[in-house]
């Protein structure tokens, strides 16, 4: 079956302006998680979506917006982009909310570069 | 507050070569444990997952070890190739609806020839 997809695979922006990545989970998967992962650090977790709602949420400002549709793709936003957001955003697809028990299955990634 | 650590941060082995990596983990109430790989600019790869009641899980040769009671998991890897190369992150999951996994902050491994 088709993994998960995230588009596009790169993308540069100038400061200021605002982007929308997009996530297609794993079929029947209902919950899907955003992470920001920046060179040589770990995951930072931004929010999930389950069945269109937002279950949770990271430390992330405003900026940083998500939301689900009714076949579960998701999409996050950044607007007023800042140097500082170029970072590899990873999205990952579960059966479940908090992955008690299906675990993640996640994208290759959107490589955002700020200039 | 739910944590997960991983030592050592960093790793250099020389190929063919056996390494351990380390997480401990104060997630609460437990649910299961995975290990995933990353490749450099690609999204992790889920290498084993283990539950409550599992001590060992292997694949090929990764062998992943539970201890639920002091809250300890390693991940051995045997006999090192190149392409094993990569960051190793151990994700923990809680047994409940709400809450959300808790990921540390990965090892990263280069093997060298």
């Amino acid at each position: 079956k088709a993994g998960v997809t995230q588009t596009p695979r790169y993308l540069i922006k100038t400061r200021g302006q605002q982007v929308t990545l997009s996530c297609s989970p794993i079929s029947g998967h209902r919950s899907v998680s955003w992470y920001q992962q920046t060179p040589g650090q770990g995951l930072q977790f931004l929010f999930e979506y389950f069945s269109e709602t937002q279950r949770n949420k990271g430390n992330f400002p405003g900026r940083f917006s998500g939301r689900q549709f009714s076949n579960s793709r998701s999409e996050m936003n950044v607007s007023t982009l800042e140097l500082g957001d170029s970072a590899l955003y990873l999205c990952a697809s579960s059966l479940q909310s908090g992955t008690g028990g299906s675990g993640y299955t996640f994208g290759s990634g959107t490589r955002l570069t700020v200039v | 507050k739910n944590q997960v650590e991983q030592s050592p941060q960093s790793l250099i082995i020389l190929e063919g070569k056996n390494c351990t990596l380390q997480c401990n983990y104060t997630v609460s109430p437990f649910s299961n444990l995975r290990w995933y790989k990353q490749d450099t600019g690609r999204g992790p790869v889920s290498l084993t997952i283990m539950t409550f009641s599992e001590n060992t899980k292997s694949n090929g040769r990764y062998t992943a070890t539970l201890d639920a009671d002091t809250k300890q998991s390693s991940l051995h890897i045997t006999a090192s190739q190149l392409s094993d190369s990569a960051s190793y992150i151990c994700v923990v999951s809680p047994n409940t609806n709400a809450g959300k996994s808790t990921f540390g902050d990965g090892t990263t491994l280069t093997v060298k020839p």
